[in-house]
């Protein structure tokens, strides 16, 4: 799977917006790139995810590099209900199965201040 | 309705025995999956089952055999239990197996081995 890199922690104030970095440099040309997020003990929840033109939805935008080597999910307005941990990961074709899998990093660690 | 929901959501149990960790969806997805997160928070995939057949086989010791009686439900026993299998077990599901589409986690199961 290849592989992605994000800081291990970013703080931000509420109300403020926020830009989560990820880098993707091994991405391959059919590569989705997904995010979620882990709210403290609570099960992964899904953000958003693209493949090479920006996406928005409702909890969040996410803009993608033009050479998808890299991508940033934005929050718009941060609240402290957004503080979590948040990944960025490659969803990547399984050639044995043509099946996919999402394969988790470390993740960001998000502190929203009041 | 909770849309994927695992039970029980706490285990506690000594070292040799054997249990089951129940998990069902119903949002009509074809595609369910175990996550375990040990104590470093990583999320790592065990299993993954599309249409009741086995497509993800992680390196995981035999002692774990996931059963998928139907589409709705996929349940993981483990015999022997050891120390090292203390995890949060985290089912999720997805409508297909496919790289555009969004992972549905529940709320996982703490399993605490003495």
């Amino acid at each position: 799977d290849a592989k992605t890199t994000q800081p291990n922690s970013m703080e931000s104030n509420e109300e403020e917006p926020v830009h989560l970095p990820c880098n993707h440099s091994t991405i391959s040309g059919t590569d989705y790139i997904h995010w979620y997020r882990q709210l403290p003990s609570q099960g992964p929840e899904y953000v958003i995810h693209g493949l090479t033109s920006n996406v928005n939805n409702r909890m969040a935008s996410l803009a993608i590099a033009e050479d998808r080597k890299s991508s940033t999910l934005i929050l718009h307005r941060a609240t402290l209900r957004d503080a979590a941990v948040y990944y960025c990961i490659l969803r990547s074709l399984l050639k044995e199965t043509s099946g996919s899998r999402l394969t988790f990093g470390e993740g960001t660690q998000l502190t929203v201040n009041p | 309705d909770t849309a994927v929901s695992q039970t029980p959501k706490y285990l506690v149990t000594q070292m040799g025995n054997d249990k089951s960790i129940k998990c069902e969806q119903n949002l009509g997805h074809d595609t369910m999956y175990w996550y375990k997160q040990d104590s470093k928070k990583f999320l790592k995939i065990m299993f993954s089952y599309n249409n009741k057949e086995l497509i993800i086989n992680e390196t995981v010791p035999n002692r774990f055999s996931p059963k998928s009686p139907d589409k709705a439900h996929l349940n993981l026993h483990i015999n022997s239990l050891e120390l090292g299998d203390s995890a949060v077990y985290f089912c999720a599901s997805s409508q297909e197996l496919g790289l555009n589409t969004e992972a549905f986690f529940g709320q996982g199961t703490r399993l605490t081995v003495v």
